[in-house]
């Protein structure tokens, strides 16, 4: 069974500053590896998506994430953080098993400070 | 592109009674997904439907749970005898299909809150 792990539950940054936020994957098979976003009364928004493809992911606004098998990690970078970044960001994995199941971490809330 | 579309977006309703909601997906979008959130929680898997057919429900989906598509398009999840353990947002997402795990549009979801 496939699972993630967000090692912080609560970030913060000062605008214009580095964002990094932590993943750690679990998975029996090679996964796949996706950042979503939560913002307030919206909808999750997926960021990116590693498939098996280059290991560095680029994502929309600015950010990216590399993926490192050898430390099974997937984290999400930026380099300035902004303050419309301020968000619920969650790491999600599926075992390429050929289900549609998408598994969630428990998320990171990702707060800017001016 | 209107997005995906849930009804109501919130539902207060007393233990024991029947609740369902609707999910209307991105027009084309051929694959349809529920999920549900709890509060402090990534949202968790529910069921699947490509076009009509539902093809995946998670263990998570007890008997009390039904969910249909009937004519490809949009989606209901019913939920019988509500239990507070039960509330929690409720999700839809969906996406064109070809390529999986294409990108997936959610839905702003349904909170449910049973006293």
């Amino acid at each position: 069974a496939q699972s993630v792990t967000q090692l912080d539950s609560h970030v913060s940054v000062s605008e214009g500053t580095p964002v990094l936020l932590r993943c750690n994957y679990s998975s029996s098979y090679s996964p796949s590896l996706f950042w979503y976003v939560q913002h307030p009364n919206k909808g999750l928004q997926l960021l990116l998506k590693y498939t098996s493809a280059a290991t560095l992911v680029k994502g929309i606004n600015g950010f990216e994430a590399e993926f490192k098998k050898s430390e099974t990690s997937f984290h999400l970078t930026k380099p300035s953080a902004h303050m419309s970044d301020a968000a619920e960001y969650f790491c999600v994995v599926s075992d390429n098993f050929g289900n549609e199941k998408l598994t969630f971490g428990t998320g990171t809330r990702l707060t800017i400070i001016p | 592109d209107t997005g995906v579309s849930q009804d109501p977006r919130h539902k207060i309703t007393k233990r024991g009674q029947n609740v369902t909601f609707r999910c209307d997906p991105i027009s084309e979008h051929n694959r349809l997904y529920w999920y549900r959130q709890t509060l402090g929680q990534g949202p968790e898997f529910l069921t699947y439907f490509q076009n009509e057919a539902q093809l995946e429900k998670s263990r998570l989906l007890s008997d009390r749970f039904s969910a249909e598509r009937p004519k490809g398009s949009f989606s209901t999840l019913e939920i019988q005898r509500t239990e507070q353990g039960d509330s929690a947002m409720y999700l839809c997402a969906s996406s064109l299909g070809g390529e999986r795990f294409e990108k997936l549009f959610f839905g702003s979801g349904t909170q449910l809150s049973v006293l």
